[in-house]
């Protein structure tokens, strides 16, 4: 069974801080890693993907890909109280059916 | 504005009366999705279509089907429902590169069913 894993927290951080989510896969030979965000009772919204080994930066946001330890992260820089959401983590499978798997989210608290 | 567009945004129905959720994306995507997401169990697809005619099973299918007759239209049909399909529902839509490979998900803003 192909899997992703997440904290599910509540990760609880001060406004300013640095929050930094992670989420480890099962399968070794996925290749596209995607973060979204979701508030309570609405619909998940994309944040960032990234394809390849290292970091990828975009505002406040950046995620982090290491493929031989299999994991995945994204730091929040300067976190403010609206960054407080669930945050999940979704990876595409190797193979023919490219199917997207679905970590159960993290939850983020930035504490004013 | 680009977005996907579900209907209705709420519903109460009772158990075995047919009921259809409309999606709809006005962004000329080939991939579309359904998903439910359930407190503890997280988002688990229905089923998806990769074009037009183009439909598969995703992991949870059971007690839903849907139609690819239009690129932009994917509607979800349930023919029996039961409480067991009480749930959030989301439509989703993505592009595809030549390879197949997705770049990330553009979700309508979800369905509430609830079915007694």
């Amino acid at each position: 069974q192909k899997e992703v894993e997440q904290n599910s927290g509540p990760l609880s951080v001060p406004e300013g801080a640095i929050a930094s989510l992670n989420c480890t896969y099962s399968d070794r030979g996925s290749q596209s890693f995607f973060w979204y965000r979701q508030y309570s009772g609405k619909s998940p919204e994309l944040i960032m993907f990234i394809y390849s080994n290292g970091d990828k930066e975009d505002g406040r946001f950046t995620a982090q890909l290491n493929k031989a330890s299999q994991y995945v992260s994204l730091l929040i820089r300067d976190s403010q109280p609206s960054d407080s959401a669930t945050y999940l983590c979704a990876v595409i499978s190797a193979g023919n059916n490219r199917k997207l798997i679905w970590g159960l989210g993290t939850s983020l608290a930035v504490n004013p | 504005e680009a977005q996907v567009t579900q209907n209705p945004r709420y519903l109460i129905t009772v158990t075995g009366k047919k009921l259809t959720v409309t999606c709809s994306q006005n962004m000329n995507h080939e991939y579309m999705s359904w998903y439910r997401q359930d407190p503890g169990l997280g988002l688990r697809q229905i089923y998806y279509s990769m074009n037009v005619e183009v439909t598969d099973k995703g992991d949870v299918p059971e007690g839903y089907k849907v139609s690819r007759k239009e690129k932009r239209n994917f509607p979800l049909i349930l023919e029996s429902p039961s409480p067991n399909q009480t749930s959030l529902y989301f439509c989703a839509s993505s592009p595809l590169d030549a390879t197949g490979r997705y770049y990330g998900y553009t979700f309508g803003s979800g369905t509430r069913l609830t079915v007694v």
